[in-house]
């Protein structure tokens, strides 16, 4: 599975759109994007996946570039309770493992 | 409610002993996993299970043993030969490509 890269950590002002960058220059074609986030001391949840289109479900976008090495995480509007680390994560879907390589993720704090 | 539970939140390990911790599903999922997070890291995968009395090593299994005799339910067993056991331990089902996530155990040693 490609590797990720992420900036450590970001700030958003409630109410703002909180926007989430990953890099993934080694993905292949058969992989696709997924993003998971973690509030503190529990487990990881599940947001939004991509392979090349923009996706868009009730916790957030996934805005994917056309040549497939980045993408973004849109949270439209942003809560306290958005404050978590974030993951993107790239893999195969059917995979045979439950291999996902998190990473460190992305710190985002959501200030008042 | 469906999800997966684990228990105990919190658990301490002796020298010497061998704990277990517990993970049920009611999902109705196939596959299983373990994971493995130590403080500001990301996951690591210890053990995972794609069907009933099937399970294969992760990436550091060494020191821990699973157990796959019933669909919802993957226990994992830390023994004392795991010399570093101290972490917060994830496990996980898989459906549809997404997974699932317990809330977590945190096991110390005294």
């Amino acid at each position: 599975d490609a590797k990720t890269t992420q900036p450590p950590s970001m700030d958003c002002a409630e109410g703002r759109a909180a926007n989430l960058p990953c890099n993934h220059s080694t993905i292949s074609g058969n992989e696709y994007v997924y993003w998971y986030r973690q509030i503190h001391s529990q487990g990881p949840q599940y947001i939004i996946h991509g392979l090349k289109n923009n996706e868009t479900n009730e916790m957030a976008s996934l805005i994917i570039t056309e040549d497939r090495k980045s993408s973004t995480l849109i949270l439209p509007h942003a809560t306290l309770r958005d404050t978590a680390v974030y993951y993107c994560i790239v893999r195969a879907r059917r995979s045979n493992t439950g291999k996902l390589i998190f990473g460190q993720g992305t710190t985002l704090q959501v200030k008042p | 409610d469906g999800g997966i539970t684990q228990s105990p939140k919190y658990l301490f390990r002796k020298e010497g002993q061998n704990v277990t911790l517990s993970c049920e599903q009611n999902l109705n999922h196939d596959a299983m996993y373990w994971y493995r997070q130590d403080p500001g890291q990301g996951l690591r995968l210890i053990y995972y299970s794609q069907i009933v009395n099937d399970f294969q090593k992760g990436d550091i299994a060494e020191g821990y043993s699973v157990s796959r005799e019933k669909k919802e339910s993957f226990p994992l067993t830390v023994t004392s030969a795991q010399k570093n056991p101290t972490a917060f331990y994830l496990c996980a089902s898989n459906m549809n490509e997404k997974l699932f996530f317990g809330s977590g155990t945190q096991l110390s040693v005294l």
